[in-house]
């Protein structure tokens, strides 16, 4: 059965720390991997990853992916308290149902002034 | 533009009652897609929908959920009989096309209190 596991489920750090989240995954005929921010309700996407070792950068946030090892890292430098997020990965694979995301659990980030 | 919308935000319905769900996609996204979160859970694939083509409905958990959508518009999500275990956050995801999921756009979601 295809799954996406990410660690740690829960994090609190301050303001400044940088902080790394992992996301590990067992799916049949990989095709990328998709992270997402979660306030509130809506996710919204911040990277997809389909290649190991190039890193997506965006601001503060970065990623990338491992294909050998099956994970993928997010990393968040100098952390702000509106980082604080549920933070969701996902994957998706060829053959399989193309609207399809296999998600993780999430880690639920905590960013205290 | 608009985003996603989804009615209502929140229902509160009694064990057994069939309740239905509400989706507006973006206009012209043609592929539109319902996830489940449950408390302290990952986003469940439910169903996707793409243009005319029969939906994607590997995803559903029993015969009490369906779905509909007319053409490239509204979706609904009908669940009957509820039972607690359907207590969650259904969230509608729309995207230009079904190959771009990592363009997905998300409603706020509806949440669901089965009592």
């Amino acid at each position: 059965e295809d799954k996406v596991v990410q660690s740690p489920l829960s994090l609190v750090v301050h303001e400044g720390d940088t902080v790394t989240l992992n996301c590990s995954y067992e799916v049949t005929n990989f095709r990328s991997l998709l992270w997402y921010k979660q306030e509130k309700k809506a996710p919204t996407f911040l990277f997809m990853l389909t290649s190991s070792g190039i890193e997506k950068k965006s601001g503060r946030l970065s990623s990338i992916l491992d294909k050998k090892e099956l994970f993928s890292i997010l990393n968040i430098t100098a952390t702000q308290t509106g980082d604080s997020a549920i933070y969701l990965c996902a994957a998706t694979n060829y053959g399989g149902s193309q609207g399809n995301l296999i998600f993780g659990k999430g880690t639920k980030l905590s960013v205290k002034p | 533009g608009a985003g996603v919308s989804q009615s209502p935000s929140n229902k509160v319905t009694e064990k057994g009652k069939d309740v239905e769900l509400r989706c507006d996609p973006i206009s012209g996204h043609t592929a539109l897609y319902w996830y489940r979160q449950r408390l302290g859970q990952g986003l469940e694939f439910l169903i996707y929908f793409q243009g005319n083509s029969a939906p994607d409905k590997s995803g559903l958990p029993s015969d009490r959920f369906s779905a509909e959508r007319t053409g490239e518009s509204v979706s609904t999500l009908t669940i009957q009989r509820t039972q607690q275990e359907d207590s969650a956050v259904y969230l509608c995801a729309s995207s230009l096309t079904l190959g771009r999921v990592y363009e997905q756009y998300f409603g706020p979601g509806t949440r669901l209190t089965v009592t």
